[in-house]
């Protein structure tokens, strides 16, 4: 069963560094999510996006965010200059439709540490 | 107050009991979904659900629109169903639950 790929599992970055999370997402689907779950809290909405555009975004997710799905197959998350409390598991999602009908697929997430 | 309101917080139970986990929503959804979070973190999609009732192996679950109510059950609960079970509302994102904690005891 086609499954969201997220690279890497683990990154441990030193704060005001730049991060780029990486996530494959089932090839034919249409709308991409990133969420974050930070430990010990529930998991919150950062942005979607559908067409090659951010079609909605929370307020966690400001300037220093930002999405691109470069060459068609991989859709990121950077982060620009991270701060301790961007620390959290980040879990990348997608669907084939925006109905009821189409499922999300979620990957197994990528735990950031920022030191 | 939260959207997305699921109880119990925290449920132990032992091997073999049904188990119901609640989710109380208060917005417009286009459906709901339950997930399933492991120890590790990963997320998996249970179930989605816009009206009636789901069942897939030992797991069922059930939702009323009118009530905006859902809830999860497991029959013959076995240790392996020990996990965090989260409902999430779905209006073009996804609204969450504080999620369930479950833990089954042999």
């Amino acid at each position: 069963e086609p499954e969201v790929t997220q690279t890497p599992s683990h990154q441990v970055t030193q704060m005001g560094q730049e991060v780029i999370l990486r996530c494959v997402p089932i090839s034919n689907h249409l709308y991409f999510y990133w969420y974050r779950q930070i430990l010990g809290q529930k998991v919150e909405f950062l942005v979607s996006f559908y067409n090659n555009e951010i079609s909605e975004k929370s307020e966690i997710f400001d300037d220093q965010f930002s999405v691109e799905r470069p060459d068609g197959s991989n859709f990121t998350l950077k982060i620009r200059s991270t701060k301790l409390e961007d620390s959290a598991m980040y879990f990348c999602a997608s669907r084939g439709g925006e109905s009821s009908g189409s499922p999300l697929h979620f990957g197994n997430g990528t735990r950031l540490t920022v030191t | 107050k939260n959207e997305v309101e699921q109880s119990p917080q925290n449920l132990t139970a032992q091997e073999g009991e049904f188990i119901t986990i609640n989710c109380s929503y208060s917005v417009g959804i286009s459906a709901l979904h339950w997930l399933q979070q492991h120890p590790g973190g990963g997320i998996v999609s249970l179930f989605m659900l816009s009206s009636g009732k789901k069942k897939h192996g030992r797991l069922i679950a059930t939702i009323n629109i009118q009530e905006k109510h859902s809830s999860l059950h497991i029959t013959a609960s076995h240790p392996r169903d020990s996990a965090v079970y989260i409902c999430a509302a779905f209006n073009y994102q996804l609204i969450w639950g504080a999620g369930t904690k479950l833990i089954i005891k042999p």
